[in-house]
């Protein structure tokens, strides 16, 4: 595709269910990245891709998320037991490798726990 | 550990000059790349200074200054469509970019 895609782009479940979120990067970028974003703030990165394998997991806020990514190519974000304060815009980027400093965002999740 | 201040808000008129600041405290620093995001939408990249300096491109320009660890993003003759929210990003050795929490940007006629 033309960009980085994600899905759902809207996710409303409830307090301790299991989410699932998919970012499509653009084709050829071997690095993914997951930020989240709550309301009027900045952006959380929570985990980095290089290929398939995740170099760097810190930014992941507890236990219950987790992330892969198969094929060097799509990647999925899952939130085990969710709680309120998991609520946030999910984005996606990809960048080709080299440049790290331009990244390429999708649209996000927005996800709502209830 | 890593931080980047900016200001929360500005304000300015239809036409007008802006100058969003960045202060950087960061570990193994390669650059600075400039965000903007309109409300409801995704960031998309403006600009990146690896080298102390100015970057220009079109209406926007872009500083660095390494042994100030400080950057800004310069805006000329604003308009309407610029209103939007401006994050400087920090490029480290991790191959990552670390945020900083957003500038507020009200252009006004």
């Amino acid at each position: 595709g033309a960009g980085v895609s994600q899905s759902p782009s809207n996710k409303v479940t409830e307090k301790g269910k299991d989410v699932e979120l998919r970012c499509d990067p653009i084709s050829g970028h071997t690095a993914l990245y997951w930020y989240r974003q709550s309301l009027g703030q900045g952006l959380e990165f929570l985990i980095y891709f290089q290929g398939n394998s995740a170099p760097d997991k810190s930014g992941l806020p507890s236990d219950r998320f987790s992330a892969e990514r198969t094929g060097g190519s799509v990647s999925t974000l899952t939130i085990q037991r969710t709680q309120q304060e998991d609520s946030a815009v999910y984005l996606c980027a990809s960048s080709f490798p080299g440049s790290f400093h331009e990244q390429f965002f999708g649209p996000g999740t927005r996800l709502t726990v209830l | 550990g890593q931080s980047l201040e900016q200001p929360s808000e500005v304000t300015a008129v239809e036409g007008a000059i802006v100058q969003i600041n960045c202060t950087y405290q960061t570990s193994g620093f390669y650059g600075l790349s400039w965000y903007q995001q309109h409300d409801g939408g995704a960031p998309t990249f403006l600009s990146y200074n690896a080298l102390d300096g100015l970057e220009e491109t079109g209406r926007f320009s872009s500083f660095l200054s390494r042994s100030d660890s400080y950057g800004y993003l310069l805006l000329q003759e604003l308009q309407m469509k610029d209103s939007a929210s401006y994050f400087c990003a920090a490029n480290n050795a991790g191959n990552m970019l670390t945020f900083g929490g957003g500038t507020r940007l009200m252009v006004k006629p």
